[in-house]
């Protein structure tokens, strides 16, 4: 099983709502990553976490919050967005953080309204 | 230092024809060289990487060339298919440095029968 799934697929959020988003990889992958990509622009590295722990956060606002429970899964929980954090998030997983390739998700295609 | 620089923008093939997708980097720490291919709506996927211990790899249509002197890397697609309409991005990141890649701007190939 070479995928990383993600869910929900579309989400439409107010700006005073809580929502979040859930990634999932049975890979035996240690490394697990958020990225945000806006229309027409690569992927923006948001968060890496290795072996269950926050190795990275590229200064991301605190509106964004990640949470790893466990090795295969992965959660972003949103709160207070703005309209300009409308865009894809991608999670991605990789053997570890050390090298070698990541493995992307769908992407959940997230609206803020 | 950090960038990677991705030319052209678009492109424009013939059916048949080859693509030819260029990028050039200024950090010789890099060690990782991926190609990923990313259709509308899904999220990137890997198409071909390659490190700098070889100048060339192959894998079906997909070829990467990479010129460690000059620290440019390009990506052919022979016999070019409408399939292949998609943007492509090229990337680099550095072994131990928690995966983190660095991402070119994108090209996005159309291919026309």
């Amino acid at each position: 099983d070479t995928e990383v799934t993600q869910t929900p697929k579309h989400l439409v959020m107010g700006m005073t709502n809580k929502k979040s988003l859930k990634c999932e990889q049975h890979m035996g992958h240690r490394a697990m990553y958020w990225y945000k990509q806006k229309a027409k622009k690569p992927p923006e590295l948001m968060f890496v976490y290795s072996y269950e722990k926050l190795s990275i956060n590229e200064s991301v606002p605190s509106r964004f919050s990640p949470e790893c429970p466990n090795s295969s899964l992965l959660n972003l929980h949103l709160h207070a967005l703005q309209p300009e954090d409308s865009a894809l998030y991608l999670c991605a997983s990789s053997q570890t953080d050390r090298g070698g390739e990541q493995f992307f998700g769908p992407g959940t295609r997230l609206t803020v309204l | 230092q950090q960038q990677v620089k991705q030319s052209p923008q678009s492109l424009i093939v013939q059916k048949g024809g080859i693509s030819i997708i260029n990028c050039a980097y200024e950090n010789t720490a890099f060690d990782y060289f991926p190609w990923y291919q990313q259709f509308p709506g899904k999220g990137p996927a890997l198409l071909i990487a390659i490190r700098p211990d070889v100048s060339e790899k192959k894998e079906g249509r997909f070829t990467i060339s990479f010129n460690k002197s000059a620290k440019q890397f390009s990506l052919h697609i022979m016999d070019s298919q409408p399939g292949d309409s998609a943007t492509y991005f090229c990337a680099a990141s550095i072994r131990g440095g928690y995966n983190k890649l660095i991402f070119g701007a994108g090209t996005r190939l159309a291919v026309h029968p």
